[in-house]
């Protein structure tokens, strides 16, 4: 089946980097994306990656390294509204179905 | 406006009363899901249905049903709910291949 590895929280302060890590053990793999969830709110999508590398849009970028089976969500010039739950997703064995690990808490400082 | 919807938005029962809470999405989308989020443990699948009259079990499928009658609904049953189910729940829709989910506002359910 499919396992998604995120830390529970992160803490950083306005205008700083954060990176939010993500591994993942697939059977079959077709990319890994990202989603972002505020309090009580839905979650909307962010950006997803499919071949090894950055992928930039705006201040978040995200990248993927298949051989390491691992990803990571960059965010850059931080802001008090980036405080958010910050989810990895891989679609499941027949490719479809979307599997999330269990979110990351960032938490934004002044 | 390219939307999901859910009805209630909100809802308390108690132990063994039945419910459903509804799902539309209005872009002819293939795939729908349903997830249920608790603390600390993510947005687990419940349901989901690749197509109409094609539904297939999630993670935790456990106490629900679904039906997919029509493309753009996807109704969440809870024929005997328990306070176990208490959970706040999310419906999602997106074409069969993408990565890109839209997800509905989420229902908070109590179940008491």
């Amino acid at each position: 089946g499919q396992s998604l590895e995120q830390p529970s929280e992160v803490t950083a302060v306005e205008g700083a980097i954060v990176q939010i890590n993500c591994t993942y053990q697939t059977s079959g793999f077709y990319g890994l994306s990202w989603y972002q969830q505020h309090d009580g709110g839905a979650p909307t999508f962010l950006s997803y990656n499919a071949l090894d590398g950055l992928e930039e849009t705006g201040r978040f970028s995200s990248f993927l390294s298949r051989s390491d089976s691992y990803g990571y969500l960059l965010l850059q010039e931080l802001q008090m509204k980036d405080s958010a739950s910050y989810f990895c997703a891989v679609k499941d064995q027949a490719g479809t179905a979307l599997i999330f690990g269990k979110g990351t808490t960032l938490s934004v400082s002044s | 406006e390219a939307q999901v919807t859910q009805n209630p938005r909100y809802l308390i029962t108690v132990t063994g009363k039945k419910l459903t809470v509804t799902c539309s999405q209005n872009m002819n989308h293939e795939y729908m899901s349903w997830y249920r989020q608790d603390p600390g443990l993510g947005l687990r699948q419940i349901y989901y249905s690749m197509n109409v009259e094609v539904t297939d079990k999630g993670d935790v499928p456990e106490g629900y049903k679904v039906s997919r009658k029509e493309k753009r609904n996807f109704p969440l049953i809870l024929e005997s709910p328990s306070p176990n189910q208490t959970s706040l729940y999310f419906c999602a829709s997106k074409t069969g291949d993408s990565y890109e989910q839209y997800f509905g506002p989420g229902t908070r359910l109590t179940v008491t």
